[in-house]
C-alpha cells in the first residue's frame, strides 16, 4: 500500500529555533517528492519539489533533504518566525501521467514568541 | 486573481440534499484536480481532469460523487445524496500540464457541513 508517513504529529518551539520535520514513504514507484505548507483555513502551498535524483533542496529558511534509498526525507526550517506556524505535509508523487499526489497526515508546527 | 478560486467557501446542507462545488483553476492550466480533506488528515485524491476529460477519477468514492469540466477550465463537484461521512474540505487544484513535475496550485477549499 503506498503510505506517507510524518514524524512528530505535533511541534511546538520557540520563535527564533530551529526545528526538523520527518517524512517516511513507500509509495512506489516514486516520481518526486514534495512539502507543502498548510495555513489554517487555506490551501497547501508548494515549498519544495525534488526527483528521486536530488538529495536537497533549500527555499530561503526551508531545505528539504531525500534519501531515495531508505526512503526517506526531512524539511529543516531554519530561524522559525510566527508565521511558520502551519501544518506541513509531505507529499510523494506516483509516477505515471496522472501525477497523482500521495499527502501524509502532517506535522502541526507552532511557533511560539 | 491569478490564483485558483473555489466557491462557495463554506457549505452547510443537510442529509440526502444535493450540493454543487466550483473550482475556476488559473488561467491557461489543462489539469485539474479535487481532493477531500478531513479534519486531521492530509487531502486525498479524488479525481484529475486533463482538458475537459477526467483522465482518473479511481478516487471518488462511490457513485454519489461525480465532477464535470465541459470547457476544459471550471470545473464542479457534485455530490448527490450528501451523508454526514460527505462533511470534509474539499479543495481543488490546478497545473499547467500532467505529468512531471509541475506545481499544483491550491485553491482555499470549500468546507461542506452535512447535518
Amino acid at each position: 500500500k503506498n503510505q506517507v508517513e510524518q514524524s512528530p504529529q505535533s511541534l511546538i518551539i520557540l520563535e527564533g529555533k530551529n526545528c526538523t520535520l520527518q517524512c517516511n514513504y513507500t509509495v512506489s514507484p516514486f516520481s518526486n517528492l514534495r512539502w507543502y505548507k498548510q495555513d489554517t483555513g487555506r490551501g497547501p502551498v508548494s515549498l519544495t519539489i525534488m526527483t528521486f535524483s536530488e538529495n536537497t533542496k533549500s527555499n530561503g529558511r526551508y531545505t528539504a533533504t531525500l534519501d531515495a534509498d531508505t526512503k526517506q526525507s526531512s524539511l529543516h526550517i531554519t530561524a522559525s518566525q510566527l508565521s511558520d506556524s502551519a501544518s506541513y505535509i509531505c507529499v510523494v508523487t506516483l509516477v505515471g501521467a496522472t501525477n497523482k499526489l500521495i499527502f501524509g497526515t502532517g506535522t502541526l508546527l507552532a511557533v511560539q514568541p | 486573481g491569478a490564483g485558483v478560486s473555489q466557491t462557495p467557501s463554506n457549505k452547510v446542507t443537510e442529509k440526502g440534499k444535493y450540493v454543487e462545488l466550483r473550482c475556476d483553476p488559473i488561467s491557461g492550466h489543462t489539469a485539474l484536480y479535487w481532493y477531500r480533506q478531513s479534519l486531521g488528515q492530509g487531502p486525498e485524491f479524488l479525481i484529475y481532469f486533463q482538458g475537459t476529460g477526467a483522465a482518473d477519477d479511481s478516487g471518488l468514492p462511490n457513485d454519489r460523487f461525480f465532477a464535470v469540466r465541459p470547457e476544459g477550465s471550471v470545473s464542479t463537484l457534485k455530490i448527490q445524496r450528501t451523508e454526514r461521512g460527505d462533511s470534509a474540505v474539499y479543495l481543488c487544484a490546478s497545473s499547467p500540464s500532467a505529468g512531471g513535475i509541475d506545481t499544483q496550485y491550491f485553491g482555499p477549499g470549500t468546507r461542506l457541513t452535512v447535518l
